[in-house]
């Protein structure tokens, strides 16, 4: 099925760290969404975009929607232990009628103490 | 906790068995998804209802898998004879079109078909 390009496929970094991450597609997306994902569990909404353009925080998160709608960034500044997981983009798609969010493979956070 | 809930969290079945899971979305929420995601993948989208009505089915829905939503409430996923193709996360989500139509998440039903 369709999936979004979402890169890096994994980081290694030290704590204290700033992280970014991105999501790229051939389609245009009305919403870009990004969620963590932690091993068992399901996907935890972080920041929700709706306008192109859009930039928008939630405490050390930083995300935006793409001027294009075809894209989208994740940061995460002075990363801490607990933000180790796996971070997914996820697009809604535009004119088909359905909701369904398309994801991205996903990036895997690990923090080197 | 007024999340999304799913049941059960886990799942073991022989090959040939029917499985039904079980998700409780959020209570004011009128719509409610249906991913299915394997290791390694993000989820994909199986399927999706606004109240009872089931408007779209993905081409990965065979005709093995039937969702159904009979008071617009709670809903459920049954696989017919299982493979183990099946094994997966099966994830729910609900939204509301009230609230962005922002879609929130259960914890999964992990399938593993022997």
């Amino acid at each position: 099925g369709q999936q979004l390009n979402q890169s890096p496929q994994s980081m290694f970094i030290q704590e204290g760290e700033d992280v970014s991450m991105n999501c790229t597609s051939s389609s245009i997306f009305n919403t870009w969404l990004w969620y963590k994902q932690d091993p068992g569990e399901g996907p935890v909404l972080l920041i929700a975009l709706y306008k192109a353009g859009e930039l928008t925080s939630n405490g050390r998160l930083t995300a935006q929607f793409g001027i294009t709608r075809k894209d989208s960034f994740l940061n995460i500044s002075a990363s801490i232990p607990s933000d180790v997981g796996i971070y997914f983009c996820a697009g809604q798609l535009v004119g088909q009628g359905a909701q369904k969010l398309v994801f991205g493979q996903g990036t895997r956070l690990t923090i080197n103490p | 906790d007024t999340g999304v809930s799913q049941d059960p969290r886990h799942k073991i079945t022989k090959r040939g068995q029917n499985v039904t899971f079980r998700c409780d979305p959020i209570s004011e929420h009128n719509r409610l998804y249906w991913y299915r995601q394997t290791l390694g993948q993000g989820p994909e989208f199986l399927t999706y209802f606004q109240n009872e009505a089931q408007l779209e089915k993905s081409r990965l829905l065979s005709d093995r898998f039937s969702a159904e939503r009979p008071k617009g409430s709670f809903s459920t996923l049954e696989i017919q004879r299982t493979e183990q193709g099946d094994s997966a996360m099966y994830l729910c989500a609900s939204s509301s079109p009230g609230a962005g139509d922002t879609q929130y998440f259960g914890p999964g039903t992990r399938l593993t078909v022997l």
